[in-house]
């Protein structure tokens, strides 16, 4: 099946520092997503993108859809405690289902 | 508006037991889907269904059951429950407006099998 591969699988920062992952794929996605899943909870959506090369940001974050429509990679600038947890990109090709990456964990040192 | 809610939250069957779990969306998404993530791992696929009385597998179906009789709701299946179902469970929903998907989370069933 379809797989999205997802890099790194985790991280260990300090608190202040960026961070950047990537997320990418052996076929074409028409929209990427970037999630993020805090500890016993569901993963929630942080950033939609929907055109190549479309370059989307929320507050700290920010996302990209590469010009290929075969990889996103996500920034976190100028970490804090609260961005810990495991972040998951997904592609869909529209009217299909969603297919996710094997995430990428992330450990903050105060 | 509720989003995505999933029951039970959390639950302990013994080996051979059978039970549901519960999916219900409230925001008319056509896509229902099933997912298990097992401790410190990604989310894998069990079953999705585009619509009302259409599903399909996923990555990992053996061992469940699906339904979708409404678009609301997308209940999941395990008919004799084995350890190495022991995971969290979680059902999600989207929408498809032309290439535009968006998937929204439940919080998850933590299903314990001993």
């Amino acid at each position: 099946g379809q797989q999205l591969n997802q890099s790194p699988q985790s991280m260990f920062i300090q608190e202040g520092e960026d961070v950047s992952m990537n997320c990418t794929s052996s076929s074409i996605f028409n929209t990427w997503l970037w999630y993020k899943q805090d500890p016993g909870e569901g993963p929630v959506l942080l950033i939609a993108l929907y055109k190549a090369g479309e370059l989307t940001s929320n507050g700290r974050l920010t996302a990209q859809f590469g010009i290929t429509r075969k990889d996103s990679f996500l920034n976190i600038s100028a970490s804090i405690p609260s961005d810990v947890g495991i972040y998951f990109c997904a592609g869909s090709k529209g009217a299909q289902k969603l297919v996710f990456g094997q995430g990428t964990r992330l450990t903050i040192n105060p | 508006n509720a989003g995505v809610t999933q029951t039970p939250k959390f639950r302990i069957l013994k080996i051979g037991q059978s039970m549901t779990l519960q999916c219900a969306q409230d925001m008319n998404h056509n896509y229902m889907y099933w997912y298990r993530q097992d401790p410190g791992m990604g989310l894998k696929l069990i079953y999705y269904s585009v619509g009302a009385g259409i599903t399909d597998k996923g990555e990992v179906p053996n061992g469940y059951n699906v339904s979708r009789s409404t678009t609301e709701d997308f209940p999941l299946r395990l008919e004799l429950a084995a350890p190495s179902q022991t995971s969290v469970y979680f059902c999600a929903s989207s929408y498809s407006v032309g290439t535009v998907t968006e998937a929204f989370f439940g919080q998850g069933t933590r299903l314990t099998v001993v």
